[in-house]
């Protein structure tokens, strides 16, 4: 089954406490990204990756760093969390960056910064 | 600055009736557009899309309008379910780039039984 995995589904941590959260997928995309969904403002696009080693600021990337090493995986990284990072998190990937497609989401991941 | 815009935080409609769902957006580069539905502790999916060459296109129950010169798209839901109440995300980019996507701030749609 074609699927976007996330873990963890719910956080809780603290401030400053560093955290990561997985992202995998299973359908040889080459494009993936992280979105942060919070209320009144959609889902805004944290950080993307057009393939292996490439990777790119989105619109809100402050406090957050990615990786990508593998096709299959994308992890976002909270360095020194802070409350205003407490949000609902998206993966998502497609095929390409430069195709005009649909992209599968992974369940969410659900952070509390205390 | 949101370029993507849905206006309704809200709809609520009876089963069987039209649902509709609007979307404005000011970026005139933008050129293809997505419907997504959100249920609640699921991801968003893919519902629908529509390029800028075309001002229609239909799947089953669902049709989404564009209007190119009012930069507004609209999503028809006929006839409406219950199991069609979830948030409705419209999203837009321009041609063939993906990292310039927007997303609007979703409509939360309640179809009542």
């Amino acid at each position: 089954e074609a699927q976007v995995t996330q873990n963890p589904r719910y956080l809780i941590t603290v401030t400053g406490k560093k955290l990561t959260v997985t992202c995998s997928q299973n359908m040889n995309h080459e494009y993936m990204s992280w979105y942060r969904q919070d209320p009144g403002l959609g889902l805004r696009q944290i950080y993307y990756s057009m393939n292996v080693e490439v990777t790119d600021k989105g619109d809100v990337p402050e406090g957050y760093k990615v990786s990508r090493k593998e096709k299959r995986n994308f992890p976002l990284i909270l360095e020194s969390p802070s409350p205003n990072q407490t949000s609902l998190y998206f993966c998502a990937s497609s095929a390409r960056w430069d195709e005009n497609t649909e992209a599968f989401f992974g369940q969410g991941t659900r952070l509390t910064v205390v | 600055d949101q370029q993507v815009k849905q206006n309704s935080p809200s709809l609520s409609v009876q089963e069987g009736r039209i649902s509709i769902l609007n979307c404005d957006y000011t970026n005139s580069m933008f050129d293809y557009f997505l419907w997504y539905k959100k249920y609640p502790a699921e991801g968003p999916t893919f519902l629908i899309s529509i390029s800028s060459i075309k001002d229609k296109n239909e799947d089953g129950r669902f049709t989404v309008f564009l209007n190119k010169s009012a930069k507004h798209l609209s999503l028809h839901i006929v006839p409406s379910q219950p199991g069609d109440s979830a948030v409705y995300f419209c999203a837009a980019s321009p041609p063939y780039n993906n990292n310039d996507m927007r997303f609007g701030a979703g409509t939360r749609l309640t179809v009542k039984p």
